[in-house]
């Protein structure tokens, strides 16, 4: 079965680092993707993990530990704008599986 | 160009209409989705097509139709909708099964 767990939600304050993790446990693996979704809008690329390790892209940065079925996103130096859904996602078998997102309010 | 675009950005329709949902992008990408998506839930997958095949269906009824009229486009018929398939349907593109994917605005569909 596929079973992609994250939190419901999570609050920071601007100018913070926050970490919102991801477990996945899926029949197949080719890649873990993460997503920010603002409500209303599409969901648009943030990164990319297939090995692990850390991949870093600006104030966001995601982690993969391929054994422990784990990653988290990194975000850094946080924006008002920064309030979002965040989706984890797995790719198998030519799919991409959504976890249920992480509601993300950052307050000044 | 990075875009995905889908058209009509809403639609309403009634339990007996047909309608169509459109989908384009020329990134020369090869692997195209359909998702559907309801408030404050994750986008959840209905179809793949691959190299213009349907390769998955997520067991969606039949009264959603895909179709991959070239690899540029994508389609979803409906017909005889109920109202709780209304949602934002999103089509997304990647280079292959295996990349990241490109999503598009999505359409807002109200079945009445």
């Amino acid at each position: 079965g596929q079973n992609i767990d994250q939190p419901t939600e999570m609050t920071a304050t601007e100018g913070a680092i926050v970490q919102i993790n991801c477990t996945y446990q899926t029949s197949g693996f080719n890649g873990l993707f993460w997503y920010q979704q603002h409500a209303g809008e599409a969901p648009t690329f943030l990164s990319y993990n297939v090995l692990d390790g850390l991949e870093e892209k600006g104030r966001f940065s995601s982690f993969l530990s391929r054994s422990k079925g784990y990653s988290y996103l990194l975000l850094k130096e946080l924006q008002m704008k920064d309030s979002a859904s965040y989706l984890c996602a797995v790719a198998q078998g030519g799919k991409l599986i959504f976890g249920q997102g992480t509601e993300l309010s950052v307050k000044p | 160009d990075t875009e995905v675009t889908q058209t009509p950005k809403h639609l309403v329709m009634g339990m007996t209409n047909k309608k169509s949902l459109k989908c384009e992008q020329h990134m020369g990408h090869r692997a195209m989705y359909w998702y559907k998506q309801k408030a404050k839930k994750p986008p959840e997958l209905m179809f793949v097509y691959s190299y213009e095949k349907l390769s998955i269906n997520e067991s969606v009824p039949s009264r959603f139709s895909p179709e991959c009229p070239n690899s540029s486009l994508l389609n979803l018929h409906l017909h005889a909708l109920q109202p709780e398939d209304s949602a934002l349907y999103l089509c997304a593109s990647s280079l292959t099964g295996l990349t990241e994917a490109f999503f598009g605005q999505g359409t807002r569909l109200t079945v009445v």
